[in-house]
């Protein structure tokens, strides 16, 4: 079975650029989370997705990400305009429907703002 | 102050000693504790679960105490391919699973 997947792997954009970031979840898993980690803190949770409606949004920085699921199947997470406190790795992680189902990462985005 | 608190380490050990990291979180709604492995460059993995009553898994020994707060992880024998940093994280009560992490623990285990 195919784990968590994201593109790209690496984007190195300019501020002021639009980058969007994309994450397919684990077959089948309806519920979808975005996290971040910038150098030097720890990973830090963005939103949550159950299908296509958006859970908890919480942790989004401001109103410069958008993040979406339509379908409820892949999401993207869209930073426009970029700016330098947003390079990071950018993590997402999927789970089944049972609250004690297990999350899976994927291999994450590692966006650089120059 | 951080939810979940922890030592950075790095911890540098020989193989095949024990070695135990520790790590605190500040809400007590918190309902579910996790130690995840990550590698460098990777993405977090889980390692186990933690429960109350403390919990095994081969060389790994996981313990909660919810009155203090605190959560461990020993490691017995430690192998060259456990170096990683060890992520404590817990998840609040009714928010959806989402989970809050610590900064991780680095060990390196050497030869």
């Amino acid at each position: 079975e195919a784990g968590v997947t994201q593109f790209p792997s690496h984007s190195v954009i300019e501020k002021g650029q639009t980058v969007t970031l994309r994450c397919d979840p684990i077959s089948g898993h309806d519920n979808l989370y975005w996290y971040r980690r910038v150098m030097g803190k720890e990973i830090k949770f963005l939103l949550h997705f159950v299908k296509e409606s958006k859970q908890d949004e919480s942790g989004m920085p401001n109103n410069r990400f958008l993040a979406e699921r339509t379908g409820g199947t892949y999401s993207t997470l869209k930073v426009q305009p970029a700016e330098l406190e947003d390079s990071g790795v950018y993590f997402c992680a999927s789970r089944g429907l049972a609250s004690s189902d297990e999350q899976f990462f994927g291999p994450g985005t590692r966006l650089t703002v120059l | 102050r951080k939810e979940v608190e922890q030592d950075p380490g790095p911890f540098n050990v020989p193989e095949g000693a024990t070695v135990a990291f520790n790590c605190t979180y500040s809400n007590s709604a918190s309902q579910s504790f996790f130690w995840y492995r990550q590698d460098c460059r990777k993405e977090p993995k889980l390692l186990m679960s933690v429960y109350s009553s403390g919990n095994e898994d081969g060389r790994f020994t996981a313990q909660l105490n919810r009155a203090s707060q605190y959560i461990s992880l020993l490691i017995r024998d430690s192998k060259l391919s456990d170096s990683a940093t060890y992520l404590c994280v817990v998840s609040p009560y009714n928010q959806g699973g989402k989970l809050i992490f610590g900064q991780g623990t680095e060990l390196s285990v050497k030869p």
